[in-house]
């Protein structure tokens, strides 16, 4: 059974810095990896959607890589600012059509 | 487009009582997902739906979570009778074939008392 795992679950930084999230999954058999964002109160809004057969993507300040045979995602915030505060999950999608969700790593930049 | 769009937003009901959740996924999509979020489980996925038949219902808790969707544009996620462990937010989410992820919509936060 795919589980997923985030580190840290949670982040304060201050504004401008350079940061990245981890997450982490045990069955590197996975269809593809998405990195949401979502804001307190809010629904998930989809950042970057990484294919089983790419490495990266890049989106504005952000660029997720997936090292598939390792199991590991990383999400990397440029510059961060406050807007950027939310809490960030990652979910893997096997080849059915389920997607395991990670815990989420809440960020807090502060100004 | 407006996007997925879920109603309530917000209900609260009492112990015992039938509690109907809505969804209207977005126009083209031939997928819809329904999940729940909890503080102690996260994310977790009940039933999918492809093209208005369900495939996977695996998620379902129990007996007393039902799930249809009669046409395209609606689905329902119905809680009979409902108790206090079923307080979450249920999100309904949509994609279409093929490699795009799915799209959420805002959620509905339950309150069982």
């Amino acid at each position: 059974k795919q589980e997923v795992t985030q580190i840290p679950a949670a982040l304060s930084v201050p504004e401008g810095e350079n940061l990245v999230l981890n997450c982490s999954f045990t069955d590197s058999a996975i269809y593809n990896l998405q990195w949401f964002r979502q804001d307190p109160g809010k629904g998930l809004t989809s950042l970057l959607l990484i294919q089983s057969s790419q490495r990266e993507q890049t989106s504005g300040r952000l660029n997720a890589s997936l090292d598939k045979s390792s199991g590991r995602s990383t999400l990397y915030i440029a510059a961060s600012q406050p807007g950027d505060s939310a809490t960030y999950l990652c979910a893997v999608r096997d080849y059915g059509q389920n997607f395991v969700f990670g815990p989420g790593t809440r960020l807090s930049v502060l100004p | 487009d407006a996007g997925v769009i879920q109603s309530p937003r917000h209900e609260v009901t009492e112990m015992g009582q039938e509690v109907t959740l809505r969804c209207k996924p977005i126009s083209g999509h031939d997928y819809l997902f329904w999940y729940r979020q909890t503080m102690m489980r996260g994310l977790e996925l009940l039933i999918y739906f492809n093209n208005n038949v369900p495939i996977d219902d695996s998620g379902m808790p129990e007996d007393r979570f039902s799930a249809k969707m009669p046409n395209a544009s609606f689905s329902t996620l119905k809680i009979q009778p409902s108790e206090p462990r079923d307080s979450a937010v249920y999100f309904c989410a949509s994609r279409p074939s093929g490699v795009q992820g799915p799209a959420f919509g805002p959620g509905t936060r339950l309150t069982v008392l």
